[in-house]
């Protein structure tokens, strides 16, 4: 059974470097065609893609954050991280990772909890 | 990439059925046919309902129906039941730069 956890700081400083860590069970990131995600929400808004990694380290960002984004994995700990740096007050949300199946283009079929960042001086 | 369009809201009584509109581009919904749903309750994580347009994972009820007819996507739920109430998001893949296309979301209220 797949499981994804985020972790975090609650609180990150405007323009500090926030840095999440997903840690996953039940699949492997070495496996062809597998991705984990990272997925954000502001409260009361909707959902927005941020970065993707697939197994063969292969990264995507959402065009408009790229600059701010990076992604990475540690296949032997089950282990993804995203770092956003400059943080501002509308980054404010419940960051989620996600798992992307083997032929899942497009979907992510289990989620993390979420942790929400709040960003404030 | 912007978002793509729901309703804001939607609703339904007990038993009967409601139909949200995910509505984008030939460079997203139109031109692919890897469209998913999502059901969110309040504070919870999202949960995939529909994907490739319309096939349910397993577990999701069969009162769940998916279905694209040009750059529009649809999500129907028959037989409304009060656990139904959430937000719905719907997803698309814009192509591979950019995998993930969320909705702007509808909130479903059941009567």
């Amino acid at each position: 059974q797949i499981t994804l956890k985020e972790s975090g700081p609650t609180l990150v400083k405007p323009t500090q470097t926030l840095t999440l860590t997903c840690v996953f069970s039940g699949f492997s990131l070495s496996t062809s065609g597998v991705g984990v995600g990272w997925i954000r929400q502001p409260p009361g808004k909707a959902l927005e893609w941020l970065a993707l990694i697939y197994w063969d380290d292969d990264k995507l960002y959402t065009p408009a954050l790229e600059s701010r984004l990076t992604i990475t994995k540690d296949t032997s700990k089950n282990q993804v991280v995203l770092t956003m740096t400059n943080m501002d007050p509308l980054d404010t949300a419940t960051y989620y990772c996600a798992h992307r199946p083997v032929a899942g283009r497009g979907r992510f079929d289990y989620w993390g909890q979420g942790t929400l960042v709040t960003v404030s001086s | 990439q912007s978002a793509l369009t729901q309703p804001p809201s939607a609703s339904g009584s007990p038993g009967q059925s409601v139909t949200i509109s995910c509505t984008g581009t030939s460079s997203d919904v139109g031109g692919y046919n890897y469209v998913s749903w999502y059901q969110q309750h309040p504070g919870k994580a999202p949960k995939l309902m529909i994907y490739d347009v319309s096939n349910r994972p397993s577990g999701v009820p069969d009162r769940f129906f998916g279905s694209k007819s040009g750059n529009t996507a649809s999500l129907t739920v028959s037989g409304l039941q009060a656990e139904d109430e959430a937000d719905y998001y719907c997803s698309s893949y814009a192509g591979s730069n950019n995998p993930y296309v969320f909705g702007t979301g509808t909130k479903v209220t059941v009567l």
